[in-house]
């Protein structure tokens, strides 16, 4: 168990351009959840996946963001033409199994994105 | 929808002093709830969770939290707080366990020498 990881740590880019982050969850979890948060306040929930399929999506998703787990492994997050509000720290996290047997989230580090 | 609150953006403790972090929820069935501590730069770490059953929650590095549906709260407590706590803590509640999660706006806690 290495935990869930999440790359770039960093990134930063130009406003109107596109990126993708990359979240590996813990292999064995089922779900996958990606979380935006902003200086000084709390991971707000963007969209989750079980397995491969989305099952929900907040309304902070807008048409600019996209997420994709392929293959009920990984993930991607892509914000297509980017702008200085979609700076902030993306988390991503991972859990198994629900009710009382669910182990709780496990999240990543996150990765930082500055739009200039 | 469900919602948490943390009435406290700031709290200075001295080490060895007790903690108490405030966190009220608001949903209509039993909750989930969670609590993090967050240090700077780095992800979400899980201190404690309640689901059902016994109110009084055991979590690590010493940390336990009281569920108290009356009044809607729940608390997170340390008897003696040590330098390395100081962090961003985290309250959380969900509908189900293995569904999102709605954060509060998080309480900073400084230790004092």
């Amino acid at each position: 168990d290495t935990g869930v990881s999440q790359d770039p740590r960093h990134k930063i880019t130009k406003r109107g351009q596109n990126v993708t982050f990359r979240c590996d969850p813990i292999s064995e979890h089922n779900r996958l959840y990606w979380y935006r948060q902003t200086l000084g306040q709390g991971p707000e929930f963007l969209t989750y996946f079980q397995n491969e399929a989305q099952l929900e999506k907040s309304r902070l998703l807008s048409d600019r963001f996209s997420a994709e787990r392929p293959k009920g492994s990984f993930s991607t997050l892509e914000i297509q033409r980017t702008e200085q509000g979609d700076s902030a720290m993306y988390l991503c996290a991972s859990s198994y199994g629900q009710g009382e047997g669910s182990n709780g989230y496990t999240f990543g580090s996150g990765t930082r994105l500055t739009v200039v | 929808a469900q919602s948490v609150t943390q009435p406290d953006i700031h709290i200075t403790v001295s080490e060895g002093a007790s903690l108490e972090l405030r966190c009220n929820y608001s949903y209509g069935a039993t909750p989930y709830l969670f609590w993090y501590v967050q240090s700077p730069g780095q992800g979400l770490q899980l201190l404690l969770k309640y689901f059902s059953g016994d109110t009084l929650v055991q979590g690590i590095k010493g940390f336990e939290a009281e569920f108290k549906r009356s009044q809607s709260s729940f608390n997170l407590r340390k008897p003696s707080v040590h330098w390395s706590d100081a962090a961003e803590y985290f309250c959380a509640v969900g509908r189900d366990s293995g569904y999102a999660l709605n954060f509060g706006k998080g309480t900073s806690l400084l230790v004092t020498p």
